[in-house]
């Protein structure tokens, strides 16, 4: 059973569209990451949020981190082949700080 | 700055053989973890060392699977029986202090059980 649940699954679009793709859990976290991972490499870290209501820009990528460090979201503006890969977002525990990722959402951003 | 190294990258076992993992964290990195990675799932956290003990291995198949991190540094993870339902990619990740800070993956060792 994950602890974030990451939707959608899967989401194909073509270049130039907008995306968001949702993180959301039940627990309360002391931060939030994103990775991106690519086939045959492991993830990649994109952005750490750690306080409620952060929103963070990356580029043509936003990072916002709900109010109450429960859930988060990520926003591609004018998508790119580039951005192809499997998101993941992983929460952060208190204390030793365990880090547990959602199932992922896999982008495919065609020409 | 060198990453996380692991190896072997690919490993093909018949089920009920043995096989180890290795892993060499970024030089200064206290916290390592191991991840199972499933085709089409996230990471699983099988065991989180702080230096040379163990934090958190509550989703470890303890009955056939073992970790160790001598010395804070390098760690294996060993699997004997292999079951069929072990295939998949085995990612090692370290980062400086837990989930605060962010985790450095190395490319994983993909196991296929035969």
């Amino acid at each position: 059973t994950q602890l974030l649940e990451q939707s959608p699954q899967f989401l194909s679009i073509q270049e130039g569209e907008n995306l968001t793709v949702y993180c959301n859990s039940s627990s309360v976290f002391s931060s939030l990451q994103w990775y991106r991972q690519e086939p045959g490499e492991g993830p990649v870290l994109l952005v750490t949020v750690v306080t409620g209501g952060e929103v963070k820009k990356l580029k043509r990528l936003t990072f916002q981190f709900g109010d109450a460090r429960k859930d988060s979201s990520l926003h591609i503006t004018a998508a790119q082949p580039g951005d192809t890969g499997l998101y993941l977002c992983a929460g952060g525990g208190y204390s030793w700080g365990k880090l547990q990722f959602g199932a992922g959402t896999q982008v495919v951003v065609t020409p | 700055e060198a990453g996380v190294a692991q190896s072997p990258r690919y490993k093909i076992i018949e089920k009920r053989q043995s096989v180890a993992f290795w892993c060499n964290p970024i030089s200064g990195h206290a916290t390592l973890y191991w991840y199972q990675q499933i085709l089409g799932q996230g990471p699983k956290l099988l065991i989180q060392f702080q230096n040379n003990g163990v934090v958190d291995d509550s989703q470890l198949p303890k009955d056939r699977f073992s970790a160790e991190r001598l010395k804070g540094v390098d760690s294996t993870l060993k699997i004997q029986p292999a079951k069929l339902e072990d295939s998949a990619v085995y990612l090692c990740a370290s980062s400086l202090d837990g989930g605060r800070t962010e985790a450095f993956f190395g490319q994983g060792t993909r196991l296929t059980v035969v």
